[in-house]
């Protein structure tokens, strides 16, 4: 099964821009990385997910290295707003199924 | 609008009662899922379904259970078999199982005493 690692906590300043890095050294070859963001007392949402290079939409960017062992969620000019916890996660096959599995995520503090 | 909802938000229950909490999507979803998650913790699967009248165990399906004889309506019943059932928790759906897209109620956090 693959893991990841992700710091628990970051803190950034307003309008920063910040990068949450994830190491997932056994990553399977047909695995996507995807990145949910969970506010507090509320369901995760889904963020970003990708396969390789760069992927960017309306919220964030992911960065994804050649050998996939590791991968870059990036938020541009965060706000207060953006304070969340962020999970990283890989696939995980069990049994002919997909299942999400996620790590403690790392809690984002943005600071005014 | 589209979405999952469930009820209640807050639920307290004396120690040795089940209690089912409820998840409905109109989201016309063919999987769903139960979660829980604990102070500081991430999530962890009890249940989930692909289909409708069919449902797996996930990591620690001990001490519940689940019905779904509606593609809508994924309830949870957390009996009193569960060793630690306070906790939040969620439901979530997916187009179809193996998705990675999944989308998330609001949650009940279950409280026993």
């Amino acid at each position: 099964l693959a893991k990841t690692t992700q710091p628990i906590s970051m803190d950034s300043y307003e309008g920063q821009e910040v990068n949450i890095t994830c190491s997932h050294n056994n990553i399977a070859t047909n695995d996507y990385i995807t990145w949910y963001q969970q506010f507090p007392s509320q369901g995760p949402r889904f963020i970003i997910q990708g396969y390789k290079t760069k992927v960017t939409n309306e919220v964030a960017s992911l960065f994804i290295p050649a050998d996939r062992k590791s991968s870059t969620l990036s938020l541009p000019r965060v706000s207060l707003s953006d304070t969340a916890v962020y999970y990283c996660l890989v696939g995980d096959r069990r049994a002919g199924s997909y299942q999400l599995t996620f790590g403690k995520g790392t809690k984002l503090s943005v600071i005014p | 609008d589209g979405g999952i909802t469930q009820s209640p938000k807050y639920l307290f229950r004396k120690e040795g009662q089940n209690v089912t909490l409820s998840c409905e999507q109109n989201l016309n979803h063919d999987a769903m899922y139960w979660y829980r998650q604990d102070p500081g913790q991430g999530l962890r699967l009890i249940y989930y379904s692909q289909i409708v009248n069919d449902f797996q165990k996930g990591d620690i399906a001990e001490g519940y259970s689940v019905s779904r004889e509606k593609k809508e309506s994924f309830p949870l019943t957390v009996t009193s078999a569960q060793k630690n059932p306070t906790a939040f928790y969620l439901c979530a759906s997916s187009i179809q199982q193996g998705t990675r897209e999944q989308y998330f109620g609001p949650g009940t956090r279950l409280t026993v005493t």
